[in-house]
């Protein structure tokens, strides 16, 4: 049973380029996450989806930043017109239900985009 | 404002020995607590979780809780060098079912 797959695993951008991050959940997880962690912090919640549904986006920047999950295919971060402070370490971790003291997360190898 | 707190560290442990790891919370409406492992690049994987006050062990870990001063341990027994890594809390509150609130971690080199 394949893990979380996240791809690309570095992904390097120029200012004003649009950054795209992909993220299929464990097979049977129909529960999204996306996380940001910049060094030295802890992972900041982003946007929470289901299929075809965006569940919870409240930590994610209201500009540049949309995500999806459509019904085939992986879930999609999307950072248009990047910007320096964007670099970070972006982590998808799925789960089977939505409650997590049933069904705790587990994470991708994450996506670490550098904009230039 | 809810918040989870860990020292960074780095806490340096020989080998053998008891790492005591520990995180403070903010808010007393907190449900559930998590220790994750997270080695250098590389994504956070699930240690233990704890709902209830008291401890809980598996294997070489223990958890323990205490709810009215509002702090989760973490405790690991015959540290071994490979158990070095950033050990991270998160904290689940009542009013949601899914989200969680990361400390920052704390850095823990166990020198063999």
């Amino acid at each position: 049973n394949a893990g979380v797959m996240q791809n690309p695993r570095h992904l390097v951008r120029r200012r004003g380029q649009e950054a795209r991050l992909r993220c299929s959940p464990m097979k049977g997880h129909s529960h999204v996450y996306w996380y940001r962690q910049l060094p030295e912090e802890g992972l900041k919640f982003m946007v929470y989806l289901q299929k075809e549904n965006i569940i919870d986006e409240s930590g994610m920047p209201k500009e540049r930043f949309s995500a999806e999950f459509p019904k085939e295919g992986p879930s999609i971060l999307r950072i248009q017109q990047v910007v320096r402070g964007d670099s970070a370490a972006y982590f998808c971790a799925s789960s089977p239900r939505s409650d997590h003291n049933n069904s705790p997360l587990h994470f991708g190898n994450g996506t670490r985009l550098t904009v230039t | 404002q809810k918040e989870v707190e860990q020292n960074s560290g780095p806490l340096s442990v020989p080998e053998g020995a008891i790492a005591s790891l520990n995180c403070t919370y903010s808010d007393r409406g907190s449900q559930s607590f998590f220790w994750y492992r997270q080695y250098s690049g590389k994504s956070p994987e699930l240690i233990m979780f704890i709902y209830s006050n008291g401890d809980k062990e598996d294997g070489r870990f223990t958890a323990q809780l205490n709810k009215a001063s509002q702090y989760v341990s973490l405790l690991i027994r015959d540290s071994q060098p490979s158990d070095s890594a950033t050990y991270l809390c998160a904290v689940k509150w009542e009013d949601s079912n899914y989200q969680l609130i990361w400390g920052a971690g704390t850095k823990l080199i166990i020198k063999p």
